[in-house]
């Protein structure tokens, strides 16, 4: 069974460069997120998405951060300019919504990015 | 504000015997919680959830309660084996009120000792 597909494992950019982490959802998972994870703030959620749209971005950082999700099993997660507060992990996550049931949330294995 | 809190950074437990993790929220909307597993270099693993309708669910060796009134969950591994150590973290969501994301704690370590 594949899983959730994050791609870089690892970037290690300058600052003021663009990053582009990208996300393959498991097939047939109709919900996407994107997680952030720092020493400092733990897990967060950035944004998610629900049939491709955007259902809440509120935990996106700043402008500079901007997501979309063009068709079913694609995502990305762009940032630009980049800065060295942006270093983290950013986990991609699908899951599949059934009305009634509650579904867990399967993670990838996270794109380790390193600003300098 | 941390919605999540898991107050024990790290736990020591002696292989075979039972580990207890604890979680405290203070959202009385979550209504969905899970508990996943992380290894170093990996995303974090799903183990085990419950929905705010049941106060326990097993899964062999897995064991999650829910304390609505307290706003607590544990989750029990019984008997605990060295594989288990890890990064445990809780997690919550509101799924009836329409928000999907996770909010999770910041982790607690737990190592199973020989």
């Amino acid at each position: 069974d594949a899983g959730v597909i994050q791609s870089p494992r690892h970037e290690v950019t300058e600052m003021g460069q663009e990053v582009t982490l990208r996300c393959k959802p498991i097939s047939g998972h109709d919900y996407l997120f994107w997680y952030r994870q720092t020493m400092m703030r733990g897990l967060e959620l950035l944004i998610y998405f629900n049939n491709n749209v955007p259902i809440d971005d509120s935990g996106m950082p700043e402008d500079r951060f901007s997501a979309k999700m063009p068709n079913a099993s694609f995502s990305t997660l762009k940032i630009q300019p980049s800065e060295p507060r942006d270093s983290a992990v950013y986990f991609c996550a699908s899951r599949f919504g059934r009305q009634g049931f509650d579904e867990p949330q399967h993670f990838g294995d996270g794109t380790r990015l390193s600003i300098l | 504000d941390q919605q999540v809190k898991q107050n024990s950074p790290s736990l020591s437990v002696q292989e075979g015997r039972i580990s207890i993790l604890n979680c405290d929220y203070t959202n009385s909307m979550f209504d969905y919680f899970l508990w996943y597993k992380k290894y170093p270099a990996e995303g974090p693993t799903f183990l085990i959830s419950i929905s705010s309708i049941k106060d326990k669910n097993e899964d062999g060796r897995f064991t999650v309660f829910l304390n609505k009134s307290a706003k607590h969950l544990s989750l029990h591994i019984v008997p605990s084996q060295p594989g288990d150590s890890a990064v445990y973290f809780c997690a919550a969501s509101d799924l009836r009120g329409g928000a999907d994301g996770l909010t999770f704690g910041k982790g607690t370590h737990l190592i199973i000792q020989p």
